[in-house]
């Protein structure tokens, strides 16, 4: 299986910070990889496919980059509806696995 | 607008048998892979495993041969089947259609699944 390394596992931030978070894959993925956030009782929502397409409706404060074995998801600007918890997704290879996380808490 | 809405038995008993539906709702059921992923509670995402539109299917090796999904085209549903479960498949299960593409995802809303005995 690849394993998907994300960092940190949590992380205190105020409105208007910028923010990055990264995944580091066990082998080269290419760009197959999407950035997932989920708040409390729901279900994922992606915010980037392909590494570092936008999906349609996400705002552009969400910025995603990187190619291979290492990816990051930036938050330009933090807003308050923004304190969730992210996760990667590799599709590369089956089975498809998630980053452990990271929890993006307000300070 | 796609909708998926799943349902299911909430508490099972260790050995017992997780049997989870989920019924789409718009858009062409038969032009997509379908998947189910799960979450223990306070914990991180599991892919378990796909269906695509031929039918055949992928699973997660971690949980070898004790899961089954299936899809009912007639009924645009597919079902997830967990056999001799125990307290680690604890989760909230989740279907999904998951695209690589610039396609939107669709999610279901869940459902927690207990084992205790």
């Amino acid at each position: 299986d690849i394993q998907m390394t994300q960092s940190p596992s949590s992380l205190s931030a105020s409105v208007g910070d910028r923010v990055s978070i990264t995944c580091r894959a066990s082998q080269g993925i290419r760009n197959d990889l999407g950035w997932y956030q989920q708040k409390p009782g729901k279900a994922p929502k992606r915010l980037i496919y392909a590494a570092s397409s936008l999906q349609s409706g996400v705002p552009s404060r969400f910025t995603g980059s990187g190619s291979g074995t290492e990816f990051t998801l930036t938050i330009s600007s933090l807003q308050p509806e923004d304190f969730a918890t992210y996760y990667c997704l590799q599709h590369n290879a089956y089975p498809w696995t998630f980053g452990q996380g990271t929890k993006v808490e307000i300070e | 607008q796609v909708q998926l809405q799943q349902w299911g038995a909430g508490l099972l008993k260790p050995s017992e048998t997780l049997s989870l539906t989920c019924a789409v709702y718009g858009g062409s059921f038969n032009s997509y892979y379908w998947t189910w992923i799960r979450q223990p509670p306070g914990k991180g995402l599991e892919w378990v495993g796909e269906i695509s539109q031929s039918g055949s299917t992928i699973y997660n090796p971690s949980l070898k041969s004790r899961v089954t999904i299936s899809v009912e085209k007639a009924k645009n549903t597919l079902s997830l089947r967990l056999t001799s479960v125990t307290a680690a498949d604890t989760a909230v299960y989740y279907c999904a259609r998951l695209v690589v593409g610039a396609t939107s995802d669709y999610w279901g809303q869940g459902t927690l699944v207990t084992v205790s005995s």
